[in-house]
């Protein structure tokens, strides 16, 4: 099955400043990426997602880049703000509705004012 | 976005009895949910696919019989953890493709259950 790697698992950034984190996979046949932002106690939320047939996306201060052949993807969060610290998980899924999605193990990221 | 609820939000009970957890698509239907379970400062792992009008798919480990799906409309999906014990207590989740093929997964609040 797939297998979802995420680094860090903390990251600590001053505000303004930029924050990335990285993820791999396994499956090949993987096509679908969204990230989640999940504060204490609360549900997950997608913030962007991007599918295996294009190579970034942005939405503001947030983008994503897919790496298909190194079989990779990042998100990175410019001009960080007190408000973005939370928890981000990546995820992976063959795409479509029926399809589980597999889940990295999250990174904690703190935005020190 | 599509809207998912849960209920009940938070549920303590004793070891040894039943809980029940409800999913429900408030503004579309669904016929794939999927259940999760959080521990603290973890992942979300993925239990079981729960299918509208068949058995759920359950992931590599779970017991199907301590973990209860059913899947009976396009709208709601349950969970009855069965004579729940201290070690089941966690944060489950339940989330629901918004239809049409789409890849989003719109995720509940979550239920916060502790077993004593």
């Amino acid at each position: 099955g797939e297998n979802v790697e995420q680094h860090p698992s903390t990251l600590s950034v001053q505000e303004g400043d930029s924050a990335v984190i990285k993820c791999t996979y396994s499956d090949s046949a993987s096509n679908y990426f969204p990230w989640y932002k999940q504060e204490l106690g609360k549900r997950p939320q997608l913030i962007i997602d991007i599918r295996s047939n294009v190579g970034e996306k942005k939405d503001q201060r947030i983008a994503v880049t897919l790496n298909k052949t190194a079989k990779h993807f990042s998100l990175h969060i410019t001009e960080t703000q007190p408000e973005d610290s939370a928890v981000y998980f990546c995820a992976a899924s063959k795409g479509g509705s029926n399809y589980k999605l597999t889940f990295g193990k999250g990174t904690l990221l703190t935005v020190n004012p | 976005g599509a809207v998912v609820s849960q209920h009940p939000s938070r549920v303590i009970c004793k070891s040894g009895t039943s809980v029940k957890i409800e999913c429900r698509s408030l503004d579309f239907q669904a016929t794939t949910m999927f259940w999760y379970r959080q521990f603290p400062k973890q992942s979300l792992m993925l239990m079981a696919t729960s299918n509208e009008g068949s058995k759920a798919t359950y992931e590599q480990g779970v017991e199907k019989d301590k973990f209860l799906i059913n899947h009976a409309s396009l709208t709601l999906s349950t969970l009855t953890v069965t004579s729940a014990h201290p070690e089941d207590s966690s944060f489950y989740i339940c989330s629901a493709p918004n239809g049409g093929g789409s890849d989003t997964q719109y995720f509940g609040p979550g239920t916060r259950l502790t077993v004593l």
